[in-house]
């Protein structure tokens, strides 16, 4: 185990609604990761959190928001489902050194989201 | 634009023979990682092993090895004696730095079933 928890394990969601996943990172780590992995797809990088505040981000569009927070655990929100929405959500954590140099990235279980 | 290619996306295999999954990347950047991801049907994804564009020296870590070929980029993966735990999505996957921060893109992945 990588030590990445993230809740909840499933969820089911209508078309239109917002919903809010959590990830608590492995001790020691202050960076954070948010991934969307589609059925038969690789993970697609949705945004990055460091020190509270989001310092890369992938082609996904604003309804996908995050927060990070002094703890560095982190929130993924997303506003407005759509059917495509529907996929894994991988959330992953690693440690940012001086220089700019990360180590690996540690991944959590995922939530599994289907929105209907 | 950075891309990662998984060629085979299904392979299957007879416990104990060998088996390498393929991995080709494309980057413009001069400095760049290399990851091997293994992600069980319990969708957790499992760290292998990361490379930098620096160090092609070939890897064994007891039944996996890897080979690294920055003049084809190239950076295949294989299982010895490959065994029924084995079988697993791999995803192959290529960062950079940058922006600052680290942009992970993997691959579609490659379905392993090792066969008893």
């Amino acid at each position: 185990e990588t030590g990445v928890t993230q809740s909840p394990t499933h969820l089911i969601k209508t078309r239109g609604q917002q919903v809010t996943l959590r990830c608590s990172s492995q001790s020691g780590h202050n960076t954070v990761s948010w991934y969307q992995q589609a059925l038969g797809q690789g993970p697609q990088f949705i945004f990055q959190y460091y020190r509270e505040e989001e310092n890369g981000r992938g082609n996904f569009p604003p309804r996908f928001s995050g927060l990070q927070f002094p703890n560095y655990s982190s929130e993924l929100n997303v506003n407005a489902l759509e059917l495509d929405d529907s996929a894994l959500y991988l959330c992953a954590s690693s440690l940012l050194v001086g220089g700019g140099a990360y180590n690996e990235q540690f991944f959590g279980p995922g939530t599994r989201l289907t929105v209907l | 634009a950075q891309k990662v290619t998984q060629a085979q996306t299904e392979i299957s295999v007879v416990e104990k023979e060998d088996v390498t999954l393929d991995c080709v990347y494309e980057t413009r950047d001069t400095t760049y990682y290399l990851f091997w991801y293994k992600q069980p049907p319990s969708g957790e994804l499992v760290f292998l092993i990361r490379r930098n564009s620096f160090d092609e020296q070939n890897e064994i870590s007891g039944r996996y090895s890897w080979n690294f070929q920055k003049s084809t980029s190239s950076f295949n993966f294989t299982i010895t004696a490959s065994q029924v735990v084995d079988s697993a999505v791999y995803f192959c996957a290529l960062r950079d730095l940058k922006g600052g921060y680290q942009k992970v893109t993997f691959g579609i992945g490659t379905k392993l079933q090792v066969i008893p």
